[in-house]
């Protein structure tokens, strides 16, 4: 059964900081991994997606590279904003089915 | 262009009704979603949908119903609500998943669903 974690759970940086979200999943058996960013009392805004065939995605201030044999993948947030605060979620889909699973995210809030 | 929509945004029950939630996609997608994230614990899978007129169970099913009569519309039913179902459901759809990598999940704006 696929477990997708994030660490930290909360992270607060002062605003210009380079920061990197950590997501671990036990299975590495995946079509894609993507990252979300969901504000307050919103939906999920997709950011990046990366498929199980690449190494890494950037989309401008974001990097998310996959390392599938070990299970990880990090966001990298460069030169970070106030309005880069949100919680930032992993999601796995896995070979073999049509789920995608979730980690719990991480709430990260950047101080100007 | 609405992408998915979910109707109502808000709602609150008592222990023991029932109620639906709609959602809608303007997009297309063949596969359809609902789930339902709770502090802490991230998304949940309820059910899902491959294709109009058929339905599968994900990881929390017990509870709920759906329903995929239009490719464009499935429906989240609780027959007899519970506190537990307290949460924000969301919505999610995509394009076919078999053999592909790059399908991204748009989702829906949430129903927040309060049973007393």
């Amino acid at each position: 059964k696929q477990e997708v974690t994030q660490i930290p759970a909360a992270l607060s940086v002062p605003e210009g900081e380079n920061l990197v979200l950590n997501c671990s999943f036990t299975d590495s058996a995946i079509y894609n991994l993507q990252w979300f960013r969901q504000d307050p009392g919103k939906g999920l805004t997709s950011l990046l997606l990366i498929q199980s065939s690449q190494r890494e995605q950037t989309s401008g201030r974001l990097n998310a590279s996959l390392d599938k044999s070990s299970g990880r993948s990090t966001l990298y947030i460069a030169a970070s904003q106030p309005g880069d605060s949100a919680t930032y979620l992993c999601a796995v889909r896995s070979t073999g089915g049509f789920k995608t699973i979730f980690g719990a995210g991480t709430r990260l809030f950047v101080k100007a | 262009n609405a992408g998915v929509t979910q109707t109502p945004k808000f709602r609150v029950l008592k222990t023991g009704q029932s109620m639906t939630l709609l959602c809608a996609q303007d997009m297309n997608h063949e596969y359809m979603y609902w789930y339902r994230q709770d502090p802490g614990m991230g998304l949940r899978l309820i059910h899902y949908s491959v294709g109009e007129g058929t339905t599968a169970k994900g990881e929390v099913p017990d509870g709920y119903n759906v329903s995929r009569l239009k490719k464009q519309n499935f429906l989240l039913g609780l027959e007899s609500a519970a506190p537990s179902q307290t949460s924000v459901y969301f919505c999610a759809s995509s394009y076919s998943t078999r053999g592909s990598g790059a399908n991204v999940l748009t989702f829906g704006a949430g129903s927040r669903l309060t049973v007393l």
